[in-house]
């Protein structure tokens, strides 16, 4: 069956360290691959995107990465602050499903100063 | 610019009443959707939009209604409540319907069916 897993518990990091958050998925062919952020009672906000044929991509402290072969990719938050504390969520969008995004559950971070 | 503008933000049903959830986005976007966000659970897709005239089902289209008389506009109709269709409801659009292009999302309908 196809699946798109995120971390289920809840990441509880320090100010200051990287926070690294994993999306898995099964049984896709994702041309591409979103992740956003949502903060409690909004709706989801577009951070990044990365395409199948890029390996990372990076924005300010954020960095995303894509391994096809792994099926997986990495979100890392360098230098994480009190305000990154939010839940992120992953999406990926199939080669067959003429653009529809699959959302994975999300991952609540947590920023202790 | 607004963004996407979802209307009410919260609402209560009984059981078998029917309602509307509003959505409008001022970005002349082509591309619009609805989802329904429940604990533990991804973001699903309930139905979607290409652009004016066009509708189609998404993963979990049954109880729901939709129409798209103008590019603007992409209502969400339940037909008659069911206690399982309480759920927070997100409307999101974007430039086009290929996966390359960022959604925008609206801040959400928190719909309780009793």
């Amino acid at each position: 069956s196809q699946k798109i897993e995120q971390n289920s518990e809840a990441l509880n990091i320090q100010e200051g360290k990287t926070a690294t958050l994993t999306c898995n998925y099964t049984n896709y062919s994702p041309a591409y691959l979103q992740w956003y952020r949502q903060d409690p009672g909004r709706g989801p906000v577009f951070l990044l995107l990365i395409r199948e044929n890029e390996k990372e991509k990076r924005k300010e402290r954020l960095k995303v990465t894509f391994d096809t072969t792994l099926k997986q990719s990495l979100f890392h938050i360098t230098a994480s602050q009190p305000a990154d504390s939010a839940t992120y969520l992953c999406a990926l969008s199939p080669y067959n499903q003429g653009g529809k995004l699959i959302f994975g559950q999300g991952t609540e971070l947590s920023v202790k100063p | 610019n607004a963004g996407v503008t979802q209307t009410p933000k919260f609402q209560v049903l009984k059981t078998g009443q029917s309602m509307t959830l509003q959505c409008a986005q001022d970005m002349n976007h082509e591309y619009m959707s609805w989802y329904r966000q429940d604990p533990g659970m991804g973001l699903r897709l309930i139905h979607y939009s290409v652009g004016a005239g066009i509708t189609d089902q998404g993963e979990v289209p049954n109880g729901y209604n939709v129409s798209r008389s103008t590019t603007e506009d992409f209502p969400l109709r339940l037909l008659s409540a069911a206690p399982s269709q309480t759920s927070v409801y997100f409307c999101a659009s974007s430039y086009s319907g290929r996966g390359n292009q960022p959604q925008h999302f609206g801040d959400g309908t928190r719909l309780s069916i009793l």
